[in-house]
C-alpha cells in the first residue's frame, strides 16, 4: 500500500458543473477525512467517515456537496453546481485508530479550478 | 474553543542557521498534536506528532519539536536549515476526532 490516493490531481470545471472526486485510503485505515484548502488558508474540515458511516460533516459542507463511502473503503466527494467559490484544493486523508501507528495521512489532493 | 495559532506568516533564515517555525494551541484535555510540511501544489507530508511521552520529539528530516503544556505550545525546530526545507508548514491539533489546523508558515532558507 502506497499511502492515499486522489484522482483527478487537478480538474477545471465551468460554473453550474458537476464534479466528483475520488480517494482511496491506505487499506487497513478505518477513517477517512476530506478537508478543503483555499489559497493562503491551512486546511478546513469538511467530513469524516468511520468505515461506511459518515459521522461529522462541517457547516462548510453545503447542500451542494455530498460524500460518499461505499462498503467502507474509497470514497468521493461531489459538488453539484460548482460555483467560483468552490475552487480549491481537496485533501483526502485517512487515519487508524491504532496506538502504535496513531496518525493522519494525507493524500496529494485535488486541485479544482471553477470558470 | 478548539484553535492553532502560527504567529509567523513566514520566516526567513540562511542555510546552516537553526530555525524555528512557532505554534501555540488551544484546547481542552491532553493535546495530539501534529507538524506538516507542504511543497507547491502538493498535499501534506507528515513531520512529526505528540501524543504522549517524552516532550522533545524527533521526526523527519532532521526536525524536532517541544512540546511545553504550560506555555501551550509546540514549537517546531531544525538545528541547521536547508535551502530544501523551504516550504509551508503547518502545525495541527486534534480535536473531536479530527485535525484543526493553523493558517500556516511560509519557510524561507536562503543559500
Amino acid at each position: 500500500d502506497t499511502g492515499v490516493s486522489q484522482d483527478p490531481r487537478h480538474k477545471i470545471t465551468k460554473r453550474g458543473q458537476n464534479v466528483t472526486f475520488r480517494c482511496d485510503p491506505i487499506s487497513e485505515h478505518n477513517r477517512l477525512y476530506w478537508y478543503r484548502q483555499t489559497l493562503g488558508q491551512g486546511p478546513e474540515f469538511l467530513t469524516y467517515f468511520q468505515n461506511e458511516a459518515q459521522l461529522e460533516k462541517s457547516r462548510l459542507l453545503s447542500d451542494r456537496f455530498s460524500a460518499e463511502r461505499p462498503k467502507g473503503s474509497f470514497s468521493t466527494l461531489e459538488i453539484q453546481r460548482t460555483e467560483q467559490g468552490d475552487s480549491a484544493m481537496y485533501l483526502c486523508a485517512s487515519s487508524t485508530l491504532e496506538m502504535g501507528d496513531y496518525g493522519y495521512t494525507f493524500g496529494s489532493g485535488t486541485r479544482l479550478t471553477v470558470v | 474553543a478548539q484553535s492553532v495559532a502560527q504567529p509567523e506568516d513566514q520566516v526567513n533564515v540562511a542555510e546552516g542557521n537553526p530555525l524555528t517555525v512557532k505554534c501555540t494551541y488551544s484546547v481542552s484535555g491532553n493535546p495530539y498534536l501534529f507538524w506538516y510540511v507542504q511543497y507547491p501544489n502538493r498535499g501534506l507530508q507528515f513531520l512529526l506528532k505528540y501524543i504522549t511521552g517524552d516532550n522533545l520529539v524527533k521526526g523527519s528530516y532532521g526536525f524536532e519539536a517541544e512540546f511545553n503544556k504550560s506555555q501551550t505550545s509546540f514549537h517546531l525546530k531544525k538545528p541547521s536549515a536547508l535551502v530544501s526545507d523551504s516550504a509551508l508548514y503547518f502545525c495541527a491539533v486534534e480535536y473531536g476526532n479530527k485535525l484543526v489546523f493553523g493558517a500556516g508558515t511560509i519557510l524561507r532558507v536562503k543559500s
